[in-house]
């Protein structure tokens, strides 16, 4: 569910597991969409895009969906490994002529070996 | 593979000090930006910048702040006169341009302000 302030929802899975982690993005509008992984002490690190002309893009062990619909984005992890824990943010562009990133909330992923 | 490059790691300042972090964007990018991320919170856009000017800037980014580029590599974000609010990670990100092109972020840097 949604978090306020220090708490992050929080995804628990084993290793080799799928993960799908969710996000309700906030304007209909918005034309471009990036998921990014921030590991303790890293800046965020991209992992996959989608622009809204789209409702799906994969690339390695990782799928990113896109319901315009609902406002909804979810990135789903293949054959998750520890290494993947981290917190997972999504962020959109509203107008893809300029390049403000809105981010969501996060959530943090827990890999257990 | 390139990356944004920021320093100090960490700053630590008295309020009502200037501090000032620093950037080093990827070398073939042109458009450069500023966010921070208050502990346990999400990422905030603070500033935006192309072709040695401001291209957007959020609320947050009052005229306290300040950004410059004052070479062809290093990119700036000065705090005037820092106030204990203004504690957070500050990340830097640079991509080549805008559109549909993700940026690429630095590791940041923690400003505790004292």
């Amino acid at each position: 569910g949604e978090s306020v302030g220090l708490h992050l929802p929080t995804l628990s899975v084993q290793e080799g597991d799928n993960s799908i982690i969710n996000c309700a993005y906030s304007n209909s509008a918005s034309d471009y969409f990036i998921w990014y992984k921030q590991e303790s002490g890293k800046g965020p690190q991209f992992i996959i895009d989608i622009r809204s002309n789209m409702d799906k893009r994969q690339g390695q062990r990782v799928t990113v969906l896109l319901n315009k619909t609902v406002k909804h984005l979810s990135l789903q992890i293949a054959a998750t490994q520890p290494g993947d824990s981290a917190v997972y943010f999504c962020a959109e562009i509203l107008n893809s002529g300029y390049s403000t990133l809105t981010f969501g909330k996060g959530t943090m992923l827990l890999v257990s070996p | 593979e390139p990356e944004v490059t920021q320093t100090p790691s960490h700053q630590v300042t008295q309020m009502g000090q200037e501090v000032i972090l620093r950037c080093v964007p990827i070398s073939n990018h042109l458009y450069f930006y500023w966010y921070r991320q208050i502990l346990g919170q999400k990422v905030e856009f603070l500033v935006s910048f192309y072709n040695n000017e401001i291209s957007e800037k959020s609320e947050i980014f009052d005229d306290q702040f300040s950004v410059e580029r004052p070479d062809g590599s290093n990119f700036t974000l000065k705090i005037r006169s820092t106030k204990l609010e203004d504690s957070a990670m500050y990340f830097c990100a640079s991509n080549k341009r805008t559109g549909f092109q993700p940026q690429h972020f630095g590791d940041g840097t923690r400003l505790s302000i004292l």
